[in-house]
């Protein structure tokens, strides 16, 4: 059964530093990458994806994905205070194996 | 866009009290999905469903039931509380095939006393 792993546990940052979320996973075979968000007191919610090996930048934040050494990170530059939540790296096999494997989290909080 | 609602957003049973929670969504999504969060820790898979009537155990079914009699509600049932499972059940929903957006509802949080 696939294995995604996060790490730190936890990550403390000052307002407009950078934060460096690590992921690694276990299936070689693994398709589909994505970072979910979860503020303290509500549901988790869809960061955002990446599919190919590289780097994919949103705004301040940006994925990586390397697949031949099984690892996807997120980097979040100039972090702010509302940046501050429950980070879930989440991989999907694909190709009809639709079984979605969460890591257990890297708490982020920004100080001001 | 869509939501998901879950109800109640608290529970509070007794020890070995059977306790229902219930999920809608209004996404039209074929597959829906139960997690349990323990405070503040990784999501565990209870059950999940790619379609009405169907249900496939995760890795924590023991002491769960679950129920898919439409496609757009899911309910979740703890046979018998127990203190040690106090915690957050999460609620999400994707479309079949999925590249792995799920849509998550806020959560129900249970206490057992």
């Amino acid at each position: 059964q696939q294995k995604v792993q996060q790490s730190p546990e936890s990550l403390i940052v000052p307002e407009g530093g950078m934060a460096s979320l690590n992921c690694t996973f276990s299936d070689r075979n693994s398709q589909y990458f994505w970072w979910y968000r979860q503020h303290s007191g509500e549901g988790p919610k869809a960061l955002m994806s990446i599919f190919s090996n590289g780097d994919k930048k949103e705004g301040r934040f940006t994925a990586h994905l390397n697949k031949a050494s099984l690892y996807v990170s997120l980097h979040i530059k100039d972090s702010q205070p509302s940046d501050s939540a429950l980070y879930f790296c989440a991989v999907i096999r694909g190709n009809n194996n639709n079984r979605i494997f969460f890591g257990d989290g890297t708490q982020l909080v920004v100080k001001p | 866009g869509g939501i998901i609602t879950q109800t109640p957003k608290f529970l509070i049973g007794q020890e070995g009290q059977k306790l229902t929670l219930k999920c809608q969504q209004n996404f039209n999504h074929d597959t829906m999905y139960w997690y349990r969060q323990d405070s503040g820790k990784g999501l565990r898979l209870i059950y999940y469903s790619i379609t009405e009537n169907d249900l496939q155990k995760g890795d924590l079914s023991e002491g769960y039931d679950a129920s898919r009699e439409k496609k757009s509600s899911f309910s979740l049932t703890v046979t018998s509380a127990q203190k040690n499972e106090m915690a957050v059940f999460l609620c999400a929903s994707s479309i079949t095939g999925t590249t792995g957006q799920l849509y998550f509802g806020e959560g129900s949080k249970l206490t057992v006393l």
